[in-house]
């Protein structure tokens, strides 16, 4: 079972309003992935980190999308104005991306859906 | 443009029965490969990963890379009910050197039947 820990696993907001997802990645992993799902199954990338770095992202969005992975607290994605368009499933995934091991492990998801 | 193309859209096999996906990438960066398996309701859990030309083996699982042509295939031998599933294949640029990004085909949704 995976051990990326997503929160909560399912949000409903209103156009305009703010979304907000959380994540625990698994323990010693340094990369985390965020991506969305959307409702015909398509991956998209939206932003990594190690530890607190971010390493790719996307162009946020039009900035509405923010994302970060504090020291010691669950990484997380905001949405600051959610639109219909973001109704998906957003996926976090880390990694221990050594040598031995470049598995990427993924949470549950949380599905938003915006109404 | 997908990057990653893969196939088919939808399969369904008998229980016992073969069952076979296909992706192709269109980049060569791309040349590490994965596939991940999706219940409903789940994230993707990884299947098993292929980086050299060849087959690979684990189990009933069995991926086969042509990494002149960047074709990618999984099979599943004796197929089960609980094999049902979407199954996406991944692609990224460097397996250990870098912390690239997975960029996933479109999926494949498998349907066993009893």
């Amino acid at each position: 079972n995976s051990k990326v820990i997503q929160t909560p696993r399912y949000l409903v907001k209103g156009q305009g309003q703010k979304a907000k997802m959380r994540c625990i990645p698994e323990k010693g992993h340094p990369v985390v992935f965020w991506y969305q799902q959307n409702k015909n199954n398509e991956f998209k990338f939206l932003i990594n980190f190690q530890n607190q770095e971010v390493l790719q992202q996307i162009d946020m969005t039009e900035k509405r999308f923010s994302a970060e992975c504090p020291s010691n607290s669950p990484c997380s994605l905001e949405i600051q104005s959610s639109e219909a368009g973001d109704s998906a499933l957003y996926l976090c995934a880390s990694s221990p991306w050594d040598r031995a091991n470049t598995e990427v492990f993924f949470g549950k998801g949380t599905r938003l859906t915006v109404v | 443009q997908q990057k990653v193309q893969q196939s088919p859209e939808s399969l369904s096999v008998p229980e016992g029965g073969m069952a076979s996906f296909n992706c192709t990438s269109s980049d060569r960066n791309f040349q590490y490969f994965w596939w991940y398996r999706q219940h409903s309701g789940e994230g993707p859990k990884a299947l098993m990963s292929i980086f050299s030309d060849g087959d690979k083996k684990e189990g009933r699982f069995t991926a086969h890379l042509n990494k002149a042509s960047l074709h990618v295939s999984l099979h599943i031998r004796d197929s089960q009910p609980s094999d049902s599933a979407l199954y996406f294949c991944a692609a990224s640029e460097i397996a250990s050197s870098s912390f690239s990004k997975l960029v996933f085909g479109q999926g494949t949704s498998l349907s066993v039947v009893p």
